[in-house]
């Protein structure tokens, strides 16, 4: 089951925060994060994995909390070459292999 | 420039031709992944191949058909697809097939266009 992303699309001015949130309904193993451009390949932001961790990036940072299933990717400072769809995959017990289910994924604009 | 390779970057093709897509990585990774992605969605699993072999086929009709000659290879057969097969399909890797901590590394799809 696919799990749900919110908000939907979001701009930002440069310099401004924001937060992109993801949500399953099933038990996870882990969270992964990627960013697609336009016309470019998906690209590997960071995994959570199970126990809470926090883990960050530069100024992209992301949480997972096991009991409520969900995820959030944090985005400080914005920068204008954070512009492009977000992605979170979640992996869920009982996948065969490395079964990642995409959500439908977060328009992020980042403005001058 | 990614570390997964695909070929061609775009496709044309009517109903009736057949024509393969490419991947290739030379990072030793052991799983290797067909996506297709329709414009504005995310990715949707096709295939998943471990250790050169089929271990996940997501429900995907007859006229896609996958195959891995070697670890760094992995091609999709296309034989008879319709109109709304039209599509970027993303072919990606990691590291093992299993493991809860493995990054998917994404090549920049091949664009196909079906007339």
């Amino acid at each position: 089951q696919q799990p749900v992303q919110s908000p939907q699309a979001v701009i930002l001015r440069e310099g401004e925060d924001a937060v992109i949130n993801c949500s399953s309904s099933k038990a996870l193993y882990s969270v992964h994060w990627y960013r697609q451009k336009h016309g470019e390949a998906p690209v590997f932001l960071m995994i959570l994995l199970k126990g809470g961790e926090q883990k960050g990036h530069e100024k992209i940072s992301a949480s997972f909390n096991e009991k409520k299933q969900q995820s959030s990717l944090y985005l400080t400072a914005s920068q204008l070459s954070y512009s492009g769809t977000y992605f979170c995959g979640t992996e869920a017990p009982n996948n065969a292999g490395n079964m990642l289910t995409f959500g439908g994924g977060t328009r992020l604009m980042v403005k001058p | 420039d990614t570390e997964v390779t695909q070929t061609p970057k775009h496709l044309v093709m009517g109903m009736t031709n057949k024509k393969s897509l490419k991947c290739e990585q030379h990072m030793g990774h052991r799983a290797m992944y067909w996506y297709k992605q329709k414009a504005k969605k995310p990715p949707e699993l096709m295939f998943v191949y471990s250790y050169e072999k089929l271990s996940i086929n997501e429900s995907v009709p007859s006229r896609f058909s996958p195959e891995c000659p070697n670890s760094s290879l992995l091609n999709l057969h296309l034989h008879a697809l319709q109109p709304e097969d039209s599509a970027l399909y993303l072919c990606a890797s990691s590291q093992i097939p299993t493991g809860r901590n493995q990054p998917q590394h994404f090549g920049d799809g091949t664009r196909l266009s079906i007339l």
